[in-house]
């Protein structure tokens, strides 16, 4: 079955700093990766996708992620967070032809100013 | 991009009564679209797949007879939580991808319904 791990439940940073958040799953097969945000009060939105390609993906919002096939990994970063950044992160999978999104379960992320 | 709007997004209701939420695709036509349910500091989980004029696809553990969902149409669909109890209350949200989209397209989520049964 699959499954998705994000090992950072709460992360707090100050403005201007990196952020990186880890990402792993579990599917033997191919995968499409997704990060979705939600900010407070609002609806998950779509950060950013890999679906095949250049395993360094770019989102919206000066976010990136990187697809590492070999270690099941598809961390997020940012290199200079803002305080509009806080938010719970999502990362998420499907596999193969598969509709079903599996999350994980969210990091949380305070940016003081 | 895409809208999915979800309502109503809150509720409370008294135990034993059902509570339907609504959840449409505005600008697109989904063929499918995904239950899930939000626990307080703990990930989505899905629920069901709803699909167009077929009976849903339940998660295990999910009791269908008291999570009803219906898809009547391309842009509707509905989960009814029936003789609701108070470990019922949580937040559920939904989800469509596009119809002519394929397993790797985004897919648009609802705001949510935050239920609270007393």
């Amino acid at each position: 079955a699959q499954s998705v791990s994000q090992h950072n439940h709460h992360v707090i940073l100050s403005e201007a700093a990196s952020l990186e958040l880890g990402c792993n799953y579990s599917y033997g097969g191919t995968v499409n990766l997704f990060w979705y945000v939600q900010y407070p009060g609002q609806h998950l939105q779509l950060l950013l996708k890999y679906f095949s390609g250049d395993p360094l993906v770019k989102g919206i919002k000066g976010f990136e992620a990187e697809f590492i096939k070999s270690k099941f990994s598809f961390n997020l970063r940012k290199p200079s967070v803002q305080w509009s950044d806080t938010a719970e992160y999502f990362c998420a999978v499907n596999g193969g032809s598969s509709y079903k999104l599996i999350f994980g379960s969210g990091t949380r992320l305070l940016v003081r100013p | 991009g895409a809208v999915v709007s979800q309502h109503p997004s809150r509720v409370i209701c008294k135990s034993g009564t059902s509570v339907k939420i609504e959840c449409r695709s505005l600008d697109f036509q989904a063929t499918t679209m995904f239950w899930y349910r939000q626990f307080p500091k703990k990930s989505l989980m899905l629920m069901a797949t709803s699909n167009e004029g077929s009976k849903a696809t339940y998660e295990q553990g999910v009791e269908k007879d008291k999570f009803l969902i219906n898809h009547a149409s391309l842009t509707l669909s509905t989960l009814t939580v029936t003789s609701a109890h108070p470990e019922d209350s949580s937040f559920y949200i939904c989800s469509a991808r596009d119809m002519l989209g394929q397993s790797n397209t985004e897919a648009f989520f609802g705001q949510g319904t935050r239920l609270t049964v007393v």
